[in-house]
């Protein structure tokens, strides 16, 4: 079965610096990745994913993830925080083939410092 | 479209009631799926259906929680009896039958037992 594993529950970057949110998968074939973010008081929304071909994957908000497969990771970046990105921030994976058995992360806090 | 459309947005109950949570899916979609999130155990995945039919159940705490899809555009999660424990954020969300298919999120219904 696939799983995720989200390093660091909390991070804390300050306005305009590089945000790093770091997510390993398992999962026993090629897996489809996602990023969710969920707002205060909100349900999560989907910032981006990756099926197949580019491994690095833009998505909105000047969000954008790499697909490394020797390294099982999908890390999340942007290159410049605003506050208005302070969120929470989910990590999930969904087995080939399947597409309704999507595991959701832990989830990484982020907090924007002025 | 409106969404994914949760009610009530919150609800406060005491200990031992009955309690119904509702859910009207982005028409269209064949996937249903209820999920609770609280700060200790994150986001779980309850149940989730597909074209009304529950496929996946082993996510349900306890016989106390049951769900129901009656047809394509209404869900019920019943809590009976209630126990504090229970007070969370539930959330329900909805896809479209194919690969790597975003789950769309409703707001959420806050549950708090006293």
């Amino acid at each position: 079965a696939q799983s995720v594993t989200q390093l660091g529950s909390h991070v804390s970057v300050s306005e305009g610096a590089l945000v790093l949110l770091r997510c390993n998968y398992s999962s026993s074939v090629p897996p489809y990745l996602f990023w969710y973010v969920q707002y205060p008081n909100q349900g999560l929304q989907l910032l981006l994913k990756y099926t197949t071909g580019a491994t690095l994957v833009k998505g909105i908000n000047g969000f954008e993830a790499e697909f490394k497969k020797s390294e099982t990771s999908f890390h999340l970046t942007k290159p410049s925080a605003h506050m208005s990105d302070a969120a929470e921030y989910f990590c999930a994976v969904s087995d080939r083939g399947n597409n309704n058995d999507m595991r959701f992360g832990a989830g990484t806090r982020l907090t924007v410092k002025p | 479209d409106a969404g994914v459309i949760q009610s009530p947005r919150h609800e406060v109950t005491e200990m031992g009631q009955e309690v119904t949570l509702r859910c009207k899916p982005i028409s269209g979609h064949d996937y249903l799926f209820w999920y609770r999130q609280t700060m200790m155990r994150g986001l779980e995945l309850l149940i989730y259906f597909n074209n009304n039919v529950p496929i996946d159940d082993s996510g349900m705490p306890e016989d106390r929680f049951s769900a129901k899809m009656p047809n394509a555009s209404f869900s019920t999660l019943k809590i009976q009896p209630s126990e504090p424990r229970d007070s969370a954020v539930y959330f329900c969300a909805s896809s479209l039958h194919r690969l790597a298919a975003e789950q769309y999120f409703g707001p959420g219904t806050r549950l708090t037992v006293t």
